[in-house]
């Protein structure tokens, strides 16, 4: 079965730019999470839907992140303006249901804001 | 702010030696208790989940876990060169869904 997918692998672009992140989760599952890890701050949830509806957004750092999930297969994790400070991998994760715990988490996104 | 501490490390141990990870948490009204390990590189994978006060074992892995002392662990038997990975607690958190909190993670080198 696939697991998480997740594209680009790499993204390099430069500060100002739009940058678009996409993820597909396990089919069947309902849940999604977008997390950023770097080394400063280690791995952040930023924000996670459930039923394609946004729960819980608190971790989105600024308005610059927005964060889409229009159809229950696919999402989307904007940033624009974008800025060196962003750069960082982001990961998508999902999960069954809420009243699941364990996530499965895809291969990540590394981005690099020049 | 819900908190999740690890030691950074690294923890270095001989191949075939026990190596030990720990994990303590803020929130108590956590539920659910999971480690995860990530190699350099790669996104962080499942190894264990727990959710009961105790020992939990699978394999060469056993976590444990102490609510009244919010305290979690995970034990390695046998350690082998291939275990040096870093190892992320995350813990549930009591106010939302589903919701993780992640700890930064030990990183643990297995050394021939």
């Amino acid at each position: 079965d696939a697991g998480v997918i997740q594209s680009p692998r790499h993204e390099v672009t430069e500060m100002g730019q739009e940058v678009t992140l996409r993820c597909k989760p396990i089919s069947g599952h309902n849940s999604l999470f977008w997390y950023r890890q770097t080394m400063m701050r280690g791995l952040e949830l930023l924000i996670y839907f459930n039923n394609n509806v946004p729960i819980d957004d608190s971790g989105m750092p600024e308005d610059r992140f927005s964060a889409k999930m229009p159809n229950a297969s696919f999402s989307t994790l904007k940033i624009q303006p974008s800025e060196p400070r962003d750069s960082a991998v982001y990961f998508c994760a999902s999960s069954l249901n809420l009243a699941t715990d364990t996530q499965y988490f895809g291969p990540g996104t590394r981005l690099t804001v020049l | 702010q819900k908190e999740v501490e690890q030691n950074s490390g690294p923890l270095s141990v001989p191949e075939g030696a026990i190596a030990s990870l720990n994990c303590t948490y803020s929130d108590r009204g956590s539920q659910s208790f999971f480690w995860y390990r990530q190699y350099s590189g790669k996104s962080p994978e499942l190894i264990m989940s727990i959710y009961s006060n105790g020992d939990k074992e699978d394999g060469r892995f056993t976590a444990q876990l102490n609510k009244a002392s919010q305290y979690v662990s995970l034990l390695i038997r046998d350690s082998q060169p291939s275990d040096s990975a870093t190892y992320l607690c995350a813990v549930s958190y009591s106010g939302g869904y589903n919701k993780l909190i992640f700890g930064a993670g030990t990183r643990l080198a297995v050394h021939p």
